[in-house]
């Protein structure tokens, strides 16, 4: 089945405390992104990445820093995490561009809460 | 800069209602607008989406025009049922489909 997974589901965290998550897809796709979404903001996006070891910022790339060492995962990575960076996140990927370039498919999301 | 307004929500209906969510875009050069639906505890699906002016995306009942003259691209469906509730977002995106800008979702109460 094709799919994007992310690990956790559900975080809770304390202020300062590195962490990790993790997002990975079985689609062979070049194209992966991380959103956060928070209420009356809808979802922004923080960083992407176009293939291995090219990445680039979204809207909302503070506090955050990603790696793409394989083309199945984007990791997300908070290495001080803030009580701000309390939001549902969400990893999606796409296909190439000449192939239905536009739909991207979106993981079940991972909440997050720092106290 | 490129971004994407909606109406708020919740907008609750009765089954078999029609529906309208108003979405409007600023955006430089010629966007692709979407529309992607999240059920509870789900990530987003694509729902539907036009990649020029005039072009109408339809799926499952519903349809959504591009209108460059309003900057519009508003979500209809002529019928709605219970299923449907969930949280509806309109995004944009140009070019080569890197960065995306979403609206802040509104959420769609169906009643029996």
């Amino acid at each position: 089945e094709a799919q994007v997974t992310q690990n956790p589901r559900y975080l809770i965290t304390v202020t300062g405390k590195k962490l990790t998550v993790t997002c990975s897809q079985n689609m062979n796709h070049e194209y992966m992104s991380w959103y956060r979404q928070d209420p009356g903001l809808g979802l922004r996006q923080i960083y992407y990445s176009m293939n291995v070891e090219v990445t680039d910022k979204g809207d909302v790339p503070e506090g955050y820093k990603v790696s793409r060492k394989e083309k199945r995962n984007f990791p997300l990575i908070l290495e001080s995490p803030s009580p701000n960076q309390t939001s549902l996140y969400f990893c999606a990927s796409r296909g190439p561009l000449r192939q239905a370039r536009e739909t991207q498919y979106f993981g079940p999301g991972t909440r997050l809460l720092v106290l | 800069g490129n971004s994407v307004t909606q109406m708020e929500g919740p907008v609750t209906l009765s089954e078999e209602a029609f529906l309208t969510i108003n979405c409007t875009y600023t955006a430089t050069g010629y966007p692709s607008l979407f529309w992607y639906v999240q059920y509870p505890g789900e990530g987003l699906q694509l729902l539907l989406k036009a990649t020029k002016a005039d072009d109408k995306g339809s799926n499952k009942g519903f349809e959504a025009t591009y209108r460059k003259e309003t900057t519009s691209f508003h979500l209809e469906k002529g019928s709605v049922q219970v299923s449907d509730s969930a949280v509806y977002f309109c995004a944009l995106s140009k070019g080569n489909f890197n960065k995306f800008y979403f609206g802040s979702g509104t959420k769609l109460n169906v009643k029996p």
